[in-house]
């Protein structure tokens, strides 16, 4: 099984407009952790929001938060009021506790969404 | 701070050819750091977690004999491409963890190195 399900290749938004990007999980971890990374042509992976899987409170930086259902295991992120420069991919990633010291900090990647802002 | 720099960034070389991409840390050091591949249009995939003075440990299904990693100091870790085939051709990303641990959960990632070979 997957353990980071991205169910959306790709998804449409209207400048100025709010969208939201899925991400389902699966682990039988009970401390583990789900980032949003954004990818945009150029290659590089910009870190988003974090949210731990003990945290109380949704994450939330600047125009982006994370919706995160704990019961559902989904975690998706809410982009507000888009811009043209948000245009990219949009990765959802979990870390896992896991019994190694180097193995706690692995990242597991979804398949990604292409978000494309119109004008 | 937190910057992560690859080179090169691109890349193209023959085939039977090795190559060698470089991965620092530049304001931190860097105990950990791990080194993704991803084809295009798609994820990126782990293929192995490079630990400074030991052993890198690779994920299954990737050749250790071909992907050689060294993580001599606490801001270099290298992969060394070794007799490069065409289907080696992919983006390749580091990403380097914090030492000190700034913060419980981030890791710090390269701009990538685009591989080709011809």
């Amino acid at each position: 099984a997957q353990k980071i399900t991205q169910t959306q290749p790709g998804m449409f938004v209207q400048e100025k407009e709010a969208v939201t990007l899925d991400c389902t999980y699966d682990t039988s971890d009970p401390s583990y952790g789900l980032f949003w990374y954004k990818q945009p042509s150029s290659g590089e992976m910009i870190f988003l929001i974090y949210q731990g899987s003990y945290d109380q409170q949704n994450a939330t930086e600047g125009r982006y938060s994370l919706n995160f259902q704990k019961a559902r295991k989904s975690a998706n992120l809410v982009i507000s009021a888009s811009q043209l420069g948000d245009s990219a991919m949009y990765f959802c990633a979990m870390r896992e506790r896991g019994y190694s010291g180097a193995g706690s900090y692995q990242l597991t990647f979804g398949k990604g969404t292409k978000l494309s802002v119109i004008p | 701070g937190a910057v992560v720099s690859q080179h090169p960034s691109w890349v193209i070389c023959k085939s039977g050819t090795s190559v060698k991409i470089e991965c620092r840390s530049l304001d931190f050091q860097a105990t950990t750091m791990f080194w993704y591949r991803q084809f295009p249009k798609q994820s990126l995939m782990l293929m192995a977690t490079s630990n400074e003075g030991s052993k890198a440990t690779y994920e299954q299904g990737v050749e250790k004999d071909k992907f050689l990693i060294n993580h001599a100091s606490l801001t270099l870790s290298t992969l060394t491409v070794t007799s490069a085939h065409p289907e080696d051709s992919s983006f390749y990303i580091c990403s380097a963890r914090d030492a000190i641990a700034r913060s419980s959960y981030e890791q710090y990632f390269g701009p990538g190195t685009r591989l080709t070979v011809t």
